[in-house]
């Protein structure tokens, strides 16, 4: 399995609050993504990043901030939680800018938001 | 606004039963990839298919990319329960390398 770390795995947090998410990869990749899932809408992409400080949006990044100040962490800042945001996390790596290179997930952080 | 449809979005089916599931946009893609994901766990890729009219088999689960490549299907002889769990497909948006999910398929075999 490729060396993804997300933590927590599990977060309780109330309306107001921020939150930060954090994913640790071992494999020096370059490119790193966050995705929420929720039911009916499989995967949507947060943001990602495309190497240290060079990040970019995806399709439902309103609410949400990143930082990837060194290769292995990129963390997602929720800053100020909605109840909306009550959703499954998942970052990935993937190594190669082809376009058929593999995405590698973590296991995800699952969030709630009350 | 979601660039990839799957359909169907569930399917409970039995054991040794054959199934197919799709995968279908708009849009030309260069390539796609087929995921599948079990509970508690992230996706984990299949198969890519990079070329119109490919079709790439992987033991019992045959993956087909449209001539046009505008689509894709996923079809599983003789299912089993093994075979359970969420299929998603992905493609790159546009000239990005942000990868873009489907909808997806849950799909349940029963024993």
């Amino acid at each position: 399995d490729a060396g993804i770390t997300q933590s927590p795995r599990h977060k309780v947090t109330e309306t107001g609050t921020p939150v930060t998410l954090r994913c640790h990869q071992t494999e020096n990749h370059r490119y790193m993504y966050w995705y929420r899932q929720d039911p009916g809408h499989g995967l949507r992409l947060i943001h990602y990043s495309y190497g240290v400080k060079d990040t970019d949006k995806g399709e439902v990044s309103d609410g949400y901030s990143v930082s990837r100040s060194k290769t292995e962490d990129f963390l997602l800042t929720l800053e100020s939680a909605t109840s909306s945001q009550t959703s499954v996390y998942f970052c990935a790596i993937s190594g190669g800018g082809q376009n058929n290179s593999p995405l590698h997930f973590g296991n995800g952080t699952r969030l709630t938001v009350t | 606004t979601q660039l990839l449809e799957q359909s169907p979005q569930f399917l409970s089916i039995q054991e040794g039963e054959n199934l197919t599931v799709y995968c279908n946009s708009s849009s030309v893609f260069s390539s796609l990839q087929w995921y599948r994901q079990e509970p508690g766990e992230g996706p984990v890729l299949l198969v890519t298919v990079v070329t119109g009219g490919e079709v790439k088999k992987l033991k019992r689960l045959t993956f087909q990319f449209g001539d046009a490549r505008k689509d894709s299907s996923l079809h599983i002889t003789a299912a089993q329960p093994g075979d359970t769990g969420l299929y998603l497909c992905a493609s790159r948006w546009g000239a990005t390398n942000k990868l873009i999910f489907g909808t997806g398929t849950l799909l349940a075999v029963q024993p």
